[in-house]
């Protein structure tokens, strides 16, 4: 069972704001990192599956780098608007795509 | 709509009882995955199948069960239930292969069970 640290557990960001927050995973046997987003009420949705060592991927004002030399990731959030609250959860993929994810970050994005 | 189908999405049932959930991956999708999220609790991973046969376990109960059919929709059991067994149970899907590294999940919208 791959050990999957996400961190912090919460935050609250004012609107406008810039934040960023991380995951841990093993570094070994490294096959993929995947974000997903998970709104309330509804289902997690992905947002990127990272690959390649120093991977940087971007959607909108969501961005994440990779480092799997030392296992970690983050996920940065540029402006943050009220529509970005949500649990942002990693998951390293091992071998056969089983994801393990870990406990999420939620962030609750204030006016 | 993530193209992932899941019934029921609400079961309200007592100890002791047995449930089927029942999902539906996206068109063409060959694996198809369970997890339960308990309250307080993240995604636990219970079980994957790939094309028809189980490809890996999680921490799943030994009261619980799963299959996955030749038209590849997926039923996970649950047997002698417990107050504990309440949760949100979510199934799945995703486009990867056994030739790949990866492939992103395609969740449905879960089924709540509550059981009293």
């Amino acid at each position: 069972i791959l050990n999957v640290e996400q961190s912090p557990q919460s935050l609250h960001v004012q609107e406008g704001d810039s934040t960023n927050f991380t995951c841990s995973f093993p570094s070994s046997n490294f096959y993929a990192l995947h974000w997903y987003r998970w709104e309330t009420a509804k289902s997690p949705e992905a947002l990127f599956v990272m690959t390649l060592n120093g991977d940087e991927k971007k959607k909108g004002r969501i961005s994440a780098t990779l480092n799997t030399k030392e296992g970690y990731s983050y996920l940065y959030i540029k402006g943050s608007q009220p529509e970005d609250s949500a649990t942002y959860l990693c998951a390293p993929n091992s071998a056969g795509n089983k994801l393990t994810f870990g406990g999420g970050t939620r962030v609750l994005v204030k006016p | 709509d993530s193209g992932v189908t899941q019934t029921p999405k609400h079961l309200i049932t007592a100890t002791g009882q047995r449930v089927t959930l029942r999902c539906s991956p996206r068109s063409g999708d060959l694996s198809v995955y369970w997890y339960q999220q308990s309250l307080d609790q993240g995604l636990q991973f219970l079980i994957q199948y790939y094309n028809g046969e189980e490809r890996a376990k999680g921490n799943i109960l030994e009261r619980f069960s799963a299959q996955q059919f030749p038209d590849l929709h997926s039923e996970l059991n649950l047997s002698s239930l417990e107050l504990g067994d309440s949760a949100l149970y979510f199934c799945a899907s995703s486009a990867w292969t056994s030739g790949s590294h990866t492939g992103e999940l395609f969740f449905g919208e879960g089924s709540r069970l509550t059981v009293l």
